[in-house]
């Protein structure tokens, strides 16, 4: 069955500690992972990474992608109470399926 | 601004009474999706639908049905409500093509309560 699976399911930092999102997959006909960042309401997108060992880098946030060990990471450094959010992880599979994990929730504190 | 539309963004009805909760995009966008969010198991997908006229089941489609008569709108709709349908709703659009090559847009969800 193809699942993706997100660890931890829920982190509490606080301000400057830098935190690492797990993204694990088991899908047939691996296509791409994306992650999303969602605070109270909509999922926003962060980045789409289709290729081993490319990082995508977007300020704070960087993020890989394994597709040999079947797994993606999401960096924060000098995390921020603004970064508190669920973060998303989907994986899109054979030409139009896509399934998300239960996501991470994470706490910054001041 | 480009942007997803939902309504209504709360909603709290009774087991068993008809509710439709609407779904509006202004970026042309030919694939839509319905997702409901429950915690611990993260989006589920409900329905989608490629194009105009096209729509299809997606992981959880009981209790539920969609149209999608125009471009712009998939509303969703719930014949017969019950308790275990009360979850957090998001609706999505895309550019058409395949999943892989396109972000998904998100509405800004529906908070569904049915007792």
């Amino acid at each position: 069955e193809d699942k993706v699976v997100q660890s931890p399911l829920s982190l509490v930092v606080h301000e400057g500690d830098t935190v690492t999102l797990n993204c694990s997959y088991e899908v047939t006909n691996f296509r791409s992972l994306l992650w999303y960042k969602q605070e109270k309401k909509a999922p926003t997108f962060l980045f789409m990474l289709t290729s081993s060992g490319i990082e995508k880098k977007s300020g704070r946030l960087s993020s890989i992608l394994d597709k040999k060990e079947l797994f993606s990471i999401l960096n924060i450094t000098a995390t921020q109470t603004g970064d508190s959010a669920i973060y998303l992880c989907a994986v899109a599979y054979n030409n139009n399926d896509m399934r998300f994990g239960a996501g991470t929730r994470l706490t910054v504190k001041p | 601004e480009a942007q997803v539309t939902q309504n209504p963004r709360y909603l709290i009805t009774v087991t068993g009474k008809k509710l439709t909760v609407t779904c509006s995009q202004n970026m042309n966008h030919e694939y839509m999706s319905w997702y409901r969010q429950d915690p611990g198991l993260g989006l589920r997908q409900i329905y989608y639908s490629m194009n105009v006229e096209v729509t299809d089941k997606g992981d959880v489609p009981e209790g539920y049905k969609v149209s999608r008569k125009e471009k712009r709108n998939f509303p969703l709709i719930l014949e017969s409500p019950s308790p275990n349908q009360t979850s957090l709703y998001f609706c999505a659009s895309r550019r058409q093509g395949p999943s892989y090559n396109s972000p998904l847009h998100f509405g800004n969800g529906t908070r569904l309560t049915v007792t």
